[in-house]
C-alpha cells in the first residue's frame, strides 16, 4: 500500500495562503492523490484529486512534481472555517480491492 | 440530491452484545466502503464493496465483524459479541461509477460506545 507523511499540524491566519505537503515516496504508476477535508462529526470530504502537474478548483489547488513522490494542497486566503483535519490519500482502487490508507492526517488551525 | 446516510448516529452498547449499523448510500453508486475512526485518529479501513464483485474484507479486524450489501445498495456491517475496544465512530462511503478513482462521498458515521 502506497505510504503517505504529512505534517501532524500547522497553523496559519485568516487570509493567508495554506501550503501542507504530503510525501509518498512509493507512489506507484496508476495511483492517484486525492486530498479530504473533515470537521468534527462529520465525514472526511473530497476537496481536489490529480495524478499530475498542477489541478485547480473553486477551494483549493494541487500541485504535483515530475517524479509524483510528493504533493502540495494549497489554500488560498484561509478562514477561520478552514480549520480542519486534511488527509492526503495515495492509491487506487479497482474491481478486486482498493489499496489507499487514510493516514493521520493534517490538523490545521486558523487564527484570527 | 440526498447524500449517503448512516444510521443510527448514535449507539450504545453493553459488552458483547451485537450491533447492526446501517448505511444508505448514494443512488447509483456502485462501490462502498467502511471505516471505522478512533477519537482523534486516522480512518481505519474495514471492507470494500463494488459491484457485484466480491468484497475486499482485508481490513476486518476480527471474525467479529462482518458486512453485507444487499441489492447492490444498502449495506449493513455487524459487530458481533462487542468489546470496548470497538467503540468509535464507523463511517460509510460511496462513489461513483463514472471512474473507478471518483472521489469518496461520506455519511457523517455511527459513533458506537460500547459500555
Amino acid at each position: 500500500l502506497a505510504k503517505t507523511t504529512q505534517p501532524i499540524s500547522m497553523d496559519s491566519y485568516e487570509g493567508q495562503e495554506v501550503n501542507i505537503t504530503c510525501s509518498h515516496n512509493n507512489i506507484a504508476t496508476n495511483d492517484y492523490i486525492t486530498w479530504y477535508q473533515q470537521f468534527p462529526s462529520q465525514g472526511p470530504r473530497f476537496i481536489i484529486q490529480g495524478y499530475k502537474t498542477k489541478v485547480t478548483n473553486e477551494v483549493a489547488s494541487l500541485f504535483i512534481p515530475a517524479d509524483r513522490k510528493s504533493s502540495t494542497l494549497s489554500l488560498p486566503r484561509v478562514s477561520l472555517s478552514d480549520t480542519a483535519v486534511y488527509y492526503c490519500l495515495v492509491g487506487f482502487r479497482d474491481n478486486y480491492g482498493q489499496n489507499f490508507v487514510f493516514g493521520p492526517g493534517t490538523r490545521l488551525s486558523v487564527l484570527p | 440530491g440526498a447524500g449517503v446516510s448512516q444510521s443510527p448516529s448514535n449507539k450504545v452498547t453493553e459488552k458483547g452484545k451485537d450491533v447492526e449499523l446501517r448505511c444508505d448510500p448514494i443512488s447509483g453508486h456502485t462501490a462502498l466502503y467502511w471505516y471505522r475512526q478512533s477519537l482523534g485518529q486516522g480512518l481505519e479501513f474495514l471492507i470494500y464493496f463494488q459491484g457485484n464483485s466480491a468484497p475486499d474484507k482485508s481490513g476486518l479486524p476480527s471474525d467479529r465483524f462482518s458486512a453485507e450489501r444487499t441489492g447492490g445498495s444498502v449495506s449493513t456491517l455487524t459487530i458481533q459479541r462487542t468489546q470496548q475496544e470497538d467503540s468509535a465512530v464507523y463511517l460509510c462511503a460511496s462513489s461513483s461509477p463514472d471512474s473507478l478513482n471518483s472521489p469518496l462521498h461520506f455519511g457523517n458515521g455511527t459513533r458506537l460506545t460500547v459500555t
